[in-house]
C-alpha cells in the first residue's frame, strides 16, 4: 500500500497570502495524484487531478505541481472561503489511498 | 447534476452488519465506477471499494474480507455492507463516483453519512 504522507499538519496563513501545501508518495506516482478541499460537515471536493489539472470551476489561484514521489498544492492568494482541510489521494495502485491532510487555517 | 445521497441506520451494534445505500439521482448509474469511502470522526479518509455498473468489484485488502458493495440499476443505487462491525468502524460512510477520464479519483460525492458503532 502506498502511503501518503502530507504536511504541514496546520497551515496558518493570513488572507491574501500564500499557502503551500505538501504531500509525499511512499513511491512513485508519476502524476497520478489528486487534491481535494474539505469543509466543515461537508463531502470533499475534488479541487485537481493529474498532480496538476484543475477539476472544473475551480478557480486559477489553485496550481498543483510535482511528480514521482514529491508534490505541491498552491493557493496564490488566500480568500475567506479557501480556509479549510486539504487532502491528496494517489490513484496510481491499488489499494486508493489518501494523506492525512493539512489544515489551513486564519493567522 | 448528478447527486448522489446515502441513507441507512445511523447506530449499528457491535459484530453486527452496516447497511448503507447510495442513491444516484441527475444521471445515470450506467457507465460508471462508483465507490464507498469513510472517515472516522476527526481523521483522514480510507478508500473502501468500488463497483462497476455491471457488477465487478474491487476492496480494499484491509476490509476485503467483511465488505460486499452491490449494484440495483433499475432503482439507480447501489450499496455497502460491512459485517462484524467494531467500533473502529464509526464514520462518516461517503458514496463517490469515478471520474469518467478512467482514473480513480472522484469528482462527484454525497453529504456523508455517520454511522455509530455502540450498544
Amino acid at each position: 500500500e502506498i502511503v501518503m504522507t502530507q504536511s504541514p499538519a496546520t497551515l496558518s496563513v493570513s488572507p491574501g497570502e500564500r499557502a503551500t501545501l505538501s504531500c509525499r508518495a511512499s513511491q512513485s506516482l508519476s502524476s497520478n495524484l489528486a487534491w481535494y478541499q474539505q469543509k466543515p460537515g461537508q463531502a470533499p471536493r475534488l479541487l485537481m487531478y493529474g498532480a496538476s489539472t484543475r477539476a472544473t470551476g475551480i478557480p486559477a489561484r489553485f496550481s498543483g505541481s510535482g511528480s514521482g514521489t514529491e508534490f505541491t498544492l498552491t493557493i496564490s492568494s488566500l480568500q475567506s472561503e479557501d480556509f479549510a482541510l486539504y487532502y491528496c489521494q494517489q490513484y496510481n495502485n491499488w489499494p486508493l489511498t489518501f494523506g492525512g491532510g493539512t489544515k489551513v487555517e486564519i493567522k | 447534476q448528478v447527486q448522489l445521497q446515502e441513507s441507512g441506520p445511523g447506530l449499528v451494534k457491535p459484530s453486527e452488519t452496516l447497511s448503507l445505500t447510495c442513491i444516484v439521482s441527475g444521471g445515470s448509474i450506467s457507465g460508471y465506477y462508483w465507490h464507498w469511502i469513510r472517515q472516522p470522526p476527526g481523521e483522514g479518509l480510507e478508500w473502501i471499494g468500488y463497483i462497476y455498473y455491471s457488477g465487478s468489484t474491487y476492496y480494499n485488502p484491509s476490509l476485503m474480507s467483511r465488505v460486499t458493495i452491490a449494484v440495483d440499476t433499475s432503482n439507480n443505487q447501489f450499496s455497502l455492507r460491512l459485517s462484524s462491525v467494531t467500533a473502529a468502524d464509526t464514520a462518516v460512510y461517503y458514496c463517490a463516483r469515478r471520474e469518467n477520464s478512467g482514473w480513480n479519483y472522484f469528482d462527484y460525492w454525497g453529504q456523508g453519512a455517520l454511522v455509530t458503532v455502540s450498544s
